[in-house]
């Protein structure tokens, strides 16, 4: 399958600090990257969708001020976590769908990065 | 608003096919069903999806009611690198040709020796 790239895999930055993970589809291009947060023993939880050129789209509750996204190029997503807190840790996990028609013939597929872990001291 | 139900946990043994179930009753007619899984402490891994045919590739099944209101997710012969939480998800319409997943709990199966 097609490979998600995020960068840091682990983050540890203190409180009031911003911080950048990064999201890269190394062998597809992706119009559309989507961002979700998982905490401990729970499910993922999707925070935005972002589209490459224009502004993201963010989801019920979550605050587009405090979690940055740019979609520059077809092949990178960044998110920025402003003024972060200790309830910010988490595990931050990317994805990009893939352009090209599966081997269904219809849908698209997502794929998803490994994961990036920010601890908020 | 997952549209998803699964059991919460399900246990098999290793080499024996696992069968996980997923309700998904109120799908509409051009909405996927794919299948994710996620072991822990690392990104969801895409396994295989589907509109309404059943679907085989190298790592699993995917059989679809001829209703479409629940698919059974196969893995062949499992092994333990096979334990994991399995996301049935229904995708969703976001927008335009926009589609988002969005996850539910999952089930865990866990393949014992």
């Amino acid at each position: 399958g097609a490979v998600v790239s995020q960068h840091p895999s682990r983050v540890i930055c203190k409180s009031g600090t911003s911080v950048k993970i990064e999201c890269r589809s190394l062998d597809f291009q992706a119009t559309t990257m989507f961002w979700y947060r998982q905490f401990p023993k729970q499910s993922l939880m999707l925070m935005a969708t972002s589209n490459e050129g224009s502004k993201a789209t963010y989801e019920q509750g979550v605050e587009k001020d405090k979690f940055l996204i740019n979609h520059a190029s077809l092949t990178l997503s960044t998110l920025t976590v402003t003024s972060a807190h200790p309830e910010d840790s988490s595990f931050y996990i990317c994805s990009a769908r893939d352009l090209l028609i599966s081997g269904t013939g219809h849908g698209n597929t997502i794929y998803f990065g490994e994961g990036s872990w920010l601890t908020v001291v | 608003d997952a549209k998803t139900t699964q059991p919460t946990s399900m246990d098999c043994a290793e080499g024996r096919a696992a069968n996980l179930p997923c309700n998904h009753s109120t799908i509409s007619g051009n909405e996927y069903v794919y299948w994710y899984r996620q072991i822990h402490s690392q990104g969801p891994q895409y396994i295989i999806h589907g509109l309404k045919n059943n679907e085989t590739n190298e790592m699993a099944s995917l059989i679809i009611t001829e209703d479409r209101k629940s698919s059974t997710l196969i893995l062949p012969h499992a092994t333990l690198r096979d334990t994991a939480v399995y996301y049935c998800i229904v995708r969703v319409r976001s927008g335009g040709s926009n589609y988002k997943l969005t996850f539910g709990k999952g089930t865990l199966l866990t393949v014992n020796p």
